[in-house]
C-alpha cells in the first residue's frame, strides 16, 4: 500500500519568501507529526495532530511556522518570511492512534533558503 | 526533559563483523525506546522498539537491542554486518506518560560497511 508522501521533495527559496510543504499520510492514520532535521542533527519534533486538531504545537520554532490538517488527511506546514536558519529537511510521519504505535515517515522535503 | 546521546557519529565495520551502535538516554519517567534506520533518499523505517516486558528486543534485518535500565542504555547490535546495512541509524525515546507520541531523537550514527 501507499506510504507517507511529501511534496515537493526539494524546495529552494529566497530569504523572506513564504513556503508551503505538504504531507499525505497513510490512509486511516489519525495521528500526524512534523519533524525538522537540520544538517548533522537529530530530528526535532515540531507539531502533532490528532485528527484535525493539534494538541501539541510546542516544537514550532517561532510564529512564522504554522500547520494545519484537513479532512483528517492532508497536512500543510507553512513557513512565512523564511530565514536561512530554516534550511533543513522537513519530515512528516503518521500513525494509528495509541501510545506506542509505529510512526511511518515520509521521505521528507529538503528546504534551502538562499 | 528527555535526551538521547548516540556515541559516534560515524561507525565503520567490515562485512561479516559485529555491528554495535550505542545509545544512551535520559528520561524522568519510564521510557519507550526505538531504533530507526534511514537509507539514502528514503524516509525513516522502524527497526525495533522497546515498550514493556522483555528487555532484549529483536527487530528486522537481524538487528536486536537490549534495554538496560541501570545503564540507561539501548545499544543496537547485529552479529554479522552486510553491505546492505549501510545507512544512518537513529535512536529515539518517548515517555510512557501523556506525551508518549513525541519522539526525541539522537543525532544519528552513519554506518559504513566495508567489503
Amino acid at each position: 500500500g501507499a506510504g507517507v508522501s511529501q511534496s515537493p521533495s526539494n524546495k529552494v527559496t529566497e530569504k523572506g519568501k513564504d513556503v508551503e510543504l505538504r504531507c499525505d499520510p497513510i490512509s486511516g492514520h489519525t495521528a500526524l507529526y512534523w519533524y525538522r532535521q537540520r544538517l548533522g542533527q537529530g530530528l526535532e519534533f515540531l507539531i502533532y495532530f490528532q485528527g484535525n486538531s493539534a494538541p501539541d504545537k510546542s516544537g514550532l520554532p517561532s510564529d512564522r511556522f504554522s500547520a494545519e490538517r484537513t479532512g483528517e488527511s492532508v497536512s500543510t506546514l507553512t513557513i512565512q518570511r523564511t530565514q536561512q536558519e530554516d534550511s533543513a529537511v522537513y519530515l512528516c510521519a503518521s500513525s494509528d492512534y495509541g501510545p506506542y504505535n509505529e510512526q511511518f515517515f515520509g521521505p521528507g522535503t529538503r528546504l534551502t533558503v538562499l | 526533559a528527555q535526551s538521547v546521546t548516540q556515541l559516534g557519529s560515524h561507525v565503520s565495520v567490515s562485512e561479516g563483523a559485529l555491528v554495535l551502535l550505542r545509545c544512551n538516554y535520559s528520561s524522568s519517567v519510564p521510557p519507550y525506546l526505538f531504533w530507526y534506520v534511514q537509507y539514502p533518499n528514503q524516509g525513516l523505517q522502524l527497526l525495533l522498539k522497546y515498550t514493556t516486558g522483555a528487555t532484549l528486543v529483536k527487530g528486522i534485518n537481524g538487528f536486536e537491542a537490549e534495554f538496560k535500565k541501570s545503564e540507561t542504555s539501548f545499544h543496537l547490535t547485529k552479529p554479522s554486518a552486510h553491505m546492505s546495512d549501510a545507512a544512518e541509524y537513529f535512536c529515539a525515546v518517548s515517555d510512557s506518560g501523556g506525551s508518549n507520541y513525541k519522539l526525541t531523537f539522537g543525532k544519528g550514527t552513519l554506518l559504513t560497511v566495508n567489503p
